[in-house]
């Protein structure tokens, strides 16, 4: 089945506490991308990948890392979360940039 | 269920009848627009698709329309079911030298039995 899977679904931390969200794709796709989602906001892009190893910043990378090592893989690390990166995340995969994007089901992030 | 659509426009309607989500995009640059239905506590999935050379394309009960003399794409969904209840969006490819997906903000369709 294709699919975006995304782990942790749910994940209280505290501030200042490294952290990783995985995120993998089955579908072969080379776009990849991180979105946040805030009530009145929408999704807005963190990070996007166009293939393995080429990686830019989105509308809101402040805080956030990424790396594409291999294709499926797109992790989303936050190096030293705060209160303001408490959100609802989304990875996205689409085969190019301007098609589709197959979403995962989301990690909601609480930063005390 | 997710906290997402707290401040969203709504769109009530009884079961059956033909829901018109509205759109307003930003850019006349943009080439590739998308409609996507959010459940609660789910990622977005995709509804349909219009490249900006069409201005009307048809699927399992969606329409979705795009007039870009006034930059308006609109989602049609035909006799609506209750499972239609979601949060909709639409999102835009700004072809402005390169290439950018951007969001609007959600319309929340209720539908009632």
């Amino acid at each position: 089945e294709a699919q975006v899977t995304q782990n942790p679904r749910y994940l209280i931390t505290v501030t200042g506490k490294k952290l990783t969200v995985t995120c993998s794709q089955n579908m072969n796709h080379e776009y990849m991308s991180w979105y946040r989602q805030d009530p009145g906001l929408g999704l807005r892009q963190i990070y996007y990948s166009m293939n393995v190893e080429v990686t830019d910043k989105g509308d809101v990378p402040e805080g956030y890392k990424v790396s594409r090592k291999e294709k499926r893989n797109f992790p989303l690390i936050l190096e030293s979360p705060s209160p303001n990166q408490t959100s609802l995340y989304f990875c996205a995969s689409s085969l190019i940039q301007t098609t589709e994007a197959f979403f995962g089901q989301g990690t909601r992030l609480t930063v005390v | 269920g997710e906290s997402v659509g707290l401040h969203l426009p709504t769109l009530s309607v009884q079961e059956g009848d033909n829901s018109i989500i509205n759109c307003a995009y930003s850019n006349s640059a943009s080439d590739y627009f998308i409609w996507y239905k959010q459940e609660s506590g789910k990622g977005p999935q995709f509804i349909i698709d219009i490249r900006s050379n069409m201005d009307k394309r048809q699927g399992q009960r969606v329409t979705v329309l795009l007039n870009k003399t006034v930059k308006h794409l609109s989602l049609q969904i035909a006799a609506t079911q209750p499972g239609d209840s979601a949060v909709y969006f639409c999102a835009e490819n700004m072809n402005t030298g390169f290439q950018k997906l951007v969001f609007g903000t959600g319309t929340r369709l209720l539908v009632s039995p």
